[in-house]
């Protein structure tokens, strides 16, 4: 399968702090890739598609002015929580969509004090 | 995209096969069944996908009935790495749809010595 790699696996910073999450294909180029987060004993909740070059699409009651989402390439997209408050505590997964399937990273767990 | 229906958590025995059934009585035509699975902490993994036909690749194998309102995931021969959350997902191949994967709750699945 495909090999995806974010960065940092994880972090803790102080409310009000931004934080940026890398994300990267390894071995493959992807035009649209995903950015979904995960609470504690739950499943997984799409956020956002991001294609290369183009505006993310933000799903309902996901506000795109506090994660921001650059796809800069083909291989690198980057997720920043800006103003971070302890709510938004979660594990967050991307993930690049290789033809029929998706493959995901390993996930960055946020901690916000 | 289908609703999934799964058992919320199922033991196994290691070393024997491990089956995991999966209920999408809505399924349309065009729609895959994926399988993924979500070892603790770590981001998911993709096992297999198939359309109607029966599926097998190196991690297990994917059985769809016949009229298609079921599958099962099969670990030929489980190990203690095995214990995960599995997902059973139905999506549509359609562009447009981006390849969006709707998470539910999965199957628990503890492999016991």
């Amino acid at each position: 399968g495909a090999v995806v790699s974010q960065h940092p696996s994880w972090v803790i910073c102080k409310s009000g702090t931004s934080v940026k999450i890398e994300c990267r294909s390894l071995d493959f180029q992807a035009t649209t890739m995903f950015w979904y987060r995960q609470f504690p004993k739950q499943s997984l909740m799409l956020m956002a598609t991001s294609n290369e070059g183009s505006k993310a699409t933000y799903e309902q009651g996901v506000e795109k002015d506090k994660f921001l989402i650059n796809h800069a390439s083909l291989t690198l997209s980057t997720l920043t929580v800006t103003s971070a408050h302890p709510e938004d505590s979660s594990f967050y997964i991307c993930s690049f969509s290789r033809g029929d399937t998706q493959y995901f990273g390993p996930g960055t767990r946020l901690t916000v004090l | 995209d289908a609703k999934t229906t799964q058992p919320p958590s199922m033991d196994c025995a290691e070393g024997r096969a491990a089956n995991l059934p999966c209920n999408h009585s809505t399924i349309s035509g065009n729609e895959y069944v994926y399988w993924y699975r979500q070892i603790h902490s770590q981001g998911p993994q993709y096992i297999i996908h198939g359309l109607k036909n029966n599926e097998t690749n190196e991690m297990a194998s994917l059985i769809i009935t016949e009229d298609r309102k079921s599958s099962t995931l099969i670990l030929p021969h489980a190990t203690l790495r095995d214990t995960a959350v599995y997902y059973c997902i139905v999506r549509a191949l359609i562009k447009a749809a981006g390849n969006k994967l709707t998470f539910g709750g999965g199957t628990r699945v503890l492999v016991k010595p």
